[in-house]
């Protein structure tokens, strides 16, 4: 266990429809990343909240936003779902020690748009 | 920008066995750091072993071990004595100051009793 939660575990939908992510990182983490990972396009980085901020975006939609909230816990907002943004959504969470950058990966978010 | 390259998407290996799975990467960093992270059919991400780029030492984590070549931008992981539990997707990453990860693609690794 990482000591990274995320909900829910699964999510069915439909195409047009919007849905949320929830992570809560782990105690004492100030950053938080998000990450999707589908089958043709591997592990790829979404974006980067550090105590509140954005820190750092990758290759997110425009359908796509996040925010972090003064507890830490962060949400990733998925909107006009297309069939292609099925995929496992990652968050992980790291302490931004500026020396290192150990993530530790929380369970995933498995999404699947019908 | 940082890449990371995985050219092997499947390896087996014999259970009590050594296997190495390879990783070559490129970035711009001075700083930078990698890693080896294990996904089961779980899917949950493990954290194998991670190596600084500005250490000369090989990182070793039990059965596991790195071999880190700077020059040649290489990072491959050894696993020895392979135990049935080491069947997963292995995802080599790289990384610098506290910023996002890096993936290669991935290596399946089947694990033959």
């Amino acid at each position: 266990d990482s000591g990274v939660t995320q909900t829910p575990k699964h999510l069915i939908t439909a195409t047009g429809q919007r849905v949320t992510l929830r992570c809560s990182p782990r105690s004492g983490d100030l950053s938080v990343y998000w990450y999707q990972q589908s089958l043709d396009q591997g592990l790829q980085f979404l974006i980067q909240y550090y105590n509140g901020e954005e820190r750092a975006k990758g290759n997110i939609l425009e359908r796509f936003s996040a925010q972090q909230f003064p507890d830490l816990h962060s949400e990733l907002n998925l909107s006009s779902l297309e069939l292609g943004d099925s995929a496992l959504y990652f968050c992980a969470s790291s302490v931004v020690d500026f020396t290192a950058n150990e993530q530790f990966f929380g369970p995933g978010t498995r999404l699947t748009v019908l | 920008a940082q890449t990371v390259t995985q050219s092997q998407p499947e390896m087996s290996v014999q259970e009590a066995e050594t296997v190495t799975l390879s990783c070559t990467y490129d970035t711009s960093e001075s700083d930078y750091y990698l890693f080896w992270y294990k996904q089961p059919p779980s899917r949950q991400m493990i954290l194998v072993i991670r190596q600084e780029a500005y250490k000369q030492q090989n990182a070793t984590e039990n059965r596991f071990s790195v071999n880190f070549q700077k020059a040649a931008k290489s990072f491959s992981l050894k696993i020895s004595d392979s135990q049935l539990g080491d069947a997963a997707m292995y995802f080599c990453a790289s990384g610098a100051g506290s910023y996002q990860l890096t993936f290669g693609k991935g290596t399946k690794l089947s694990v033959i009793p």
